[in-house]
């Protein structure tokens, strides 16, 4: 069975603090994994990632991609109370076409 | 620039009773979807759309029904609420599978039903 797997659960940090989430999988037949951010509302695409070692970065967000280990982390620099949010790893499940399994999230709190 | 629109955004309803989340989309996309959201178990898909006229269950079916109505709308039913139904519903839609956006979800902001 397809599935990812996000640690941790949750983190406390304080403002200006570096954090790295941690998503694992297991994919049939892999093609990419994505990153979503989610406030009070509506997960919003940050990252996918389809090769290993190449990192994407927007800001103070990077992420990259371990193809041989099957993991991805998303860093994030100099935090601030805006980065306070669940943040979802995801995957296309091989049998599905491009239909998407998510991990559980981790939820960041930011705190001033 | 609406994106995607779900309706409505709360709902409270009595086991049993019936009732259907409407999504409607403005991007063109050829892909809609239904997920829903439980605490510490992520979005789960319940019903997947590919195409307008064609529909494929999902991880957690049992219990709905899902119309796409045209290219623009998905909509999805609860035939016989139960409390396990209580939950945060999300509709999102991407590009046609086999393009570069095919997995880059864009999501609507969520109906929170409750069933009693």
């Amino acid at each position: 069975e397809d599935k990812v797997v996000q640690s941790p659960l949750s983190l406390v940090v304080h403002e200006g603090d570096t954090v790295t989430l941690n998503c694992s999988y297991e994919v049939t037949n892999f093609r990419s994994l994505l990153w979503y951010k989610q406030e009070k509302k509506a997960p919003t695409f940050l990252f996918m990632l389809t090769s290993s070692g190449i990192e994407k970065k927007s800001g103070r967000l990077s992420s990259i991609l371990d193809k041989k280990e099957l993991f991805s982390i998303l860093n994030i620099t100099a935090t601030q109370t805006g980065d306070s949010a669940v943040y979802l790893c995801a995957s296309p499940i091989s049998d599905y076409g491009n239909k998407l399994v998510f991990g559980a999230g981790t939820i960041l709190r930011v705190k001033s | 620039n609406a994106g995607v629109t779900q309706t409505p955004k709360f709902q409270v309803l009595k086991t049993g009773q019936s009732m259907t989340l409407q999504c409607a989309q403005d991007m063109n996309h050829n892909s809609m979807y239904w997920y829903r959201q439980d605490p510490g178990m992520g979005l789960r898909l319940i019903y997947y759309s590919a195409s307008e006229g064609t529909t494929d269950k999902g991880e957690v079916p049992n219990g709905y029904n899902v119309s796409r109505l045209n290219k623009r709308e998905f909509s999805l039913r609860l035939e016989s609420a139960a409390p396990s139904q209580t939950s945060v519903y999300f509709c999102a839609s991407s590009q046609a599978s086999g393009t570069s956006g095919a997995n880059v979800l864009t999501f609507g902001a969520g109906s929170r039903l409750t069933v009693l």
